[in-house]
């Protein structure tokens, strides 16, 4: 089956600073990459999501991008901000019309200090 | 539109009980999958109902059981509790199979002693 291991398992940034977290797939036939944030105590949501014929996305502060050759896919925070703060975690899934099975890294604790 | 509801919010058990989870997905969604969240272990998941009907399963053992009805709403069952198994059982609900935005509820914290 589809492991995801997902890196590093803790970042500290300053606010203003970026952060990346980077993501290791081992199904080549995954073909869908979503992030989740998830703050303390509440519910993962989704934050951005990318397929497997694009090799980028953005969305205003957060881009994804993809390289399916090397099965990695990484999250890019610019100019972060303290809430930003949140656990966030990967993930992948073979989308078909079979179902929603995402399999999910560990997750990556982001602490943005002030 | 409502989100995703999961009750109880917290349950406290003790080894050997069995324990019923509830979860009633955004209306029109006809998905209902389960994941259990545990620290450093991430989100594992359980398995996933549509229409009634569970398309698949993730490796947890047999005493892990779900079910889906008519409205959509899912229960998952877990019986004779091992310590093991407390943690976060989280729902998460989907338009249709193959949709991938999946919308996760608040979760049930289960705690076994």
């Amino acid at each position: 089956g589809e492991n995801v291991e997902q890196h590093p398992s803790t970042l500290s940034v300053q606010e203003g600073d970026s952060a990346v977290i980077k993501c290791t797939y081992s199904d080549s036939a995954s073909n869908y990459f979503p992030w989740y944030k998830q703050e303390l105590g509440k519910r993962p949501q989704l934050i951005i999501d990318i397929r497997s014929n694009v090799g980028e996305k953005k969305d205003q502060r957060i881009a994804v991008t993809l390289n399916k050759t090397a099965k990695h896919f990484s999250l890019h925070i610019t100019e972060t901000q303290p809430e930003d703060s949140a656990v966030y975690f990967c993930a992948a899934a073979i989308l078909t019309g079979g179902g929603n099975k995402l399999t999910f890294g560990t997750g990556t604790q982001l602490k943005v200090e002030l | 539109k409502a989100g995703v509801t999961q009750t109880p919010r917290y349950l406290i058990k003790t080894r050997g009980q069995q324990v019923t989870l509830s979860c009633s997905p955004i209306s029109g969604h006809r998905s209902v999958s389960w994941y259990q969240q545990t620290p450093g272990q991430g989100l594992q998941f359980l398995f996933e109902y549509f229409s009634e009907t569970q398309r698949n399963k993730g490796n947890f053992p047999g005493r892990f059981s779900g079910r889906q009805f008519s409205n959509s709403r899912s229960e998952m069952n877990v019986s004779t509790l091992e310590l093991g198994d407390s943690a976060l059982y989280l729902c998460a609900s989907s338009s249709a199979l193959g949709n991938e935005k999946l919308f996760f509820g608040s979760g049930t914290q289960l705690s076994v002693l």
